[in-house]
């Protein structure tokens, strides 16, 4: 059964204050892994996909990296409108259409 | 330009009373999901559609059903709900399983 643990649950930054957040995962053949950003009473927004140990993304302030256990979601100088839950799923070669979804990383940016 | 639509976005039911929510898509894919979100916790898979072919999670209760009568939309029936229903009931499209997900706003349910 696949497993994904993100860590911390909560993160709460300073404006300009670096960090990332990490997911740990157990998947029976990695077929991807996938950050998403939720706001409260939204549905999640997708950022990232990641296929194999060492890819990496960017998308703004927002770096994603993958080792063959875990990913992690880098945030550079995070910015208030950053504060969001970030969730990181997983799929599997056995988990049929099945994303195997973390209980997300809740940040919060203080100006 | 919303891709995936739910309608209502906030429903107050009573405990018992049947409730249809919806979901459509512009985006024509051929994987329409369907997930419960509890406060604070991950997202859980119910159900999906491949096209027209149903796929239903083992632990889905049977209160649960859902009807895709064509491409563009999708609909989560409640049979009975119970006051553990409430929760936020997100829907999801994508291109081909195991391709990245596209979710709607939600619909929040309180089951009273």
């Amino acid at each position: 059964e696949d497993q994904v643990t993100q860590s911390p649950e909560a993160l709460r930054l300073q404006e300009g204050e670096s960090s990332s957040l990490n997911c740990s995962y157990t998947v029976s053949g990695l077929r991807g892994l996938f950050w998403y950003r939720q706001d409260p009473g939204k549905g999640p927004e997708f950022l990232f996909t990641l296929y194999s140990a060492g890819e990496e993304k960017e998308k703004e302030r927002l770096k994603a990296t993958l080792t063959k256990k875990e990913s992690f979601l880098h945030i550079t100088a995070p910015k208030p409108e950053d504060s969001a839950t970030y969730l990181c799923a997983v799929v599997g070669k056995t988990s049929g259409s099945r994303l195997t979804f973390g209980e997300g990383t809740q940040l919060t940016v203080n100006p | 330009d919303a891709m995936v639509i739910q309608n209502p976005r906030y429903q107050v039911t009573q405990f018992g009373k049947p409730v249809t929510l919806s979901c459509s898509q512009t985006l024509n894919h051929n994987v329409m999901y369907w997930y419960q979100q509890k406060s604070s916790q991950a997202p859980k898979l119910l159900f999906h559609y491949y096209d027209k072919d149903f796929n239903n999670e083992a632990d889905t209760p049977d209160n649960f059903q859902s009807r895709r009568p064509n491409t563009s939309f999708c609909f989560l029936d409640i049979r009975s709900p119970g006051l553990g229903d409430t929760a936020m009931y997100l829907c999801a499209t994508s291109r081909d399983t195991s391709e990245k997900l596209f979710f709607g706003s939600g619909t929040q349910l309180s089951v009273l």
